[in-house]
């Protein structure tokens, strides 16, 4: 097995600031997302990546920006906070076309914008 | 527009009773996932399908990419069961596309 992990967990930020999530996964996989979850709604891709130095925005990507360094790490950067935003960033991970396609989450990043 | 309809939004079950979600699409999808967010916030992934169906326990799961659909069984329902669950799709090889979820409730 694997493990995805996201860093920080809970992430206090203030109007305008610019804000950087973590990801790290050990499975090896290829591909790497990151979604937005606001309550009450579903997961809504911002980015992905379908390999290191790939980048590849998802419907939500407006106001961030992605970073793909290594395999292994993918990182999201809000790129001007705004006052009163609070929604989980989940980051994932899966190998498509590999046979088992299963979509991996880490714990979430919560964001609260003061 | 949206491509996945997920249903009901909120269910409740007692003890030993079961029911089922279900997801329709819009589109031809390629692949469904099922996953439920567990009291940490995690998404568990459930099940994987390309086609017919999966059981695991007391889920079993079914996809019918023709008329565009999926639904999520639930038997003999206890506490633990209690979360939110996500039906997702993906017509493509890397994006999938999420229903909105349903709010499931074991009631004692």
């Amino acid at each position: 097995g694997g493990i995805i992990t996201q860093t920080p967990k809970f992430l206090i930020g203030q109007e305008g600031q610019k804000l950087t999530l973590k990801c790290q996964q050990n499975f090896n996989h290829d591909t790497m997302y990151w979604y937005r979850q606001d309550s009450g709604k579903g997961l809504r891709l911002i980015y992905y990546s379908i390999t290191e130095n790939d980048l590849q925005k998802g419907d939500l990507s407006e106001g961030y920006d992605a970073s793909r360094e290594k395999k292994s790490s993918f990182s999201l950067t809000v790129t001007s906070a705004q006052k009163n935003e609070m929604a989980v960033f989940l980051c994932a991970s899966s190998m498509p076309g590999q046979g088992d396609e299963r979509l991996f989450f880490g714990h979430g990043t919560k964001l609260s914008v003061l | 527009g949206d491509q996945v309809e997920q249903s009901p939004s909120a269910l409740s079950l007692h003890e030993g009773t079961g029911s089922a979600l279900r997801c329709n699409f819009t589109t031809t999808m390629r692949a469904v996932q099922w996953f439920r967010k567990n009291s940490r916030g995690s998404l568990i992934n459930l099940f994987y399908l390309a086609s017919g169906t999966k059981e695991n326990g007391r889920l079993k799961s079914a996809f019918d990419s023709k008329e565009r659909y999926s639904t999520l069984h639930i038997r003999d329902a206890q506490l633990e069961d209690s979360g939110t669950y996500f039906c997702a799709a993906s017509s493509g090889s890397w994006q999938l596309i999420f229903g909105s979820g349903t709010q499931l409730t074991v009631m004692p």
